[in-house]
């Protein structure tokens, strides 16, 4: 398996403008979760999907992020509007289980800066 | 609040030697975990010991834990410095459907060749 894809590893956009990022989980993990990793406040834990339904977004900052599970093989992360204070790695990954000895497999990551 | 706090912040040693990283949390939790994290890349998971048990090794790392002090160690022995890295306690907590694994800031180790 290729593990956990993202999709763009890097992002530079504009105050104001959507971004979107992508995820594809490794094939049979029933778990996906995006994190946000700043120097600030360092790997926070955004949303969780369990079988493509978001079972707590607690994490996720504001209105303006949104993250949707179509499919077991693909997850998005939306930014709209985007912000200066969004600039951030992104990461996105998976697991088989929630707990236990099968731990999440992170992806590299998407490196966003908001201009 | 970070649940999970490493100590040091960065620690710079020379190939070789011993590097002990610690964490120290607040809460009960289900079970502590480790990752590493090279730099520009994602976090890779080391270790993971159970609220129940007190150490546990793999290969050259030795990972304690001290739920009465809500504390965990990670020992790295006779470090390499292909070891450099951020490194980070993740602390998971379950309370019936509610699930939290919370990551620390991390502690930046550099090795020395």
């Amino acid at each position: 398996d290729a593990g956990v894809i993202q999709s763009p590893r890097h992002e530079v956009t504009e105050m104001g403008q959507e971004v979107t990022l992508r995820c594809k989980p490794i094939s049979g993990h029933d778990y996906l979760f995006w994190y946000r990793q700043t120097m600030m406040r360092g790997l926070e834990l955004l949303i969780y999907f369990n079988n493509n339904v978001p079972i707590d977004d607690s994490g996720m900052p504001e209105d303006r992020f949104s993250a949707k599970m179509p499919n077991a093989s693909f997850s998005t992360l939306k930014i709209q509007p985007s912000e200066p204070r969004d600039s951030a790695v992104y990461f996105c990954a998976s697991s088989l289980r929630l707990t236990g000895p099968d731990t999440q497999y992170f992806g590299p990551g998407t490196r966003l800066t908001v201009l | 609040s970070q649940q999970g706090e490493e100590d040091p912040q960065a620690l710079s040693i020379q190939e070789g030697e011993n590097a002990t990283m610690n964490c120290s949390y607040k809460t009960s939790i289900n079970n502590l975990q480790w990752y590493r994290q090279n730099s520009g890349r994602g976090l890779v998971h080391l270790i993971l010991i159970r609220s129940n048990e007190r150490e546990k090794h793999s290969g050259r790392l030795r990972v304690t834990l001290d739920t009465s002090k809500k504390s965990s160690s990670l020992l790295i022995t006779a470090s390499r410095a292909a070891d450099t890295a951020s490194y980070f306690c993740a602390t998971e907590e379950r309370e019936g459907s509610n699930y939290k694994l919370t990551f620390g800031k991390g502690t930046l180790l550099t090795v020395n060749p």
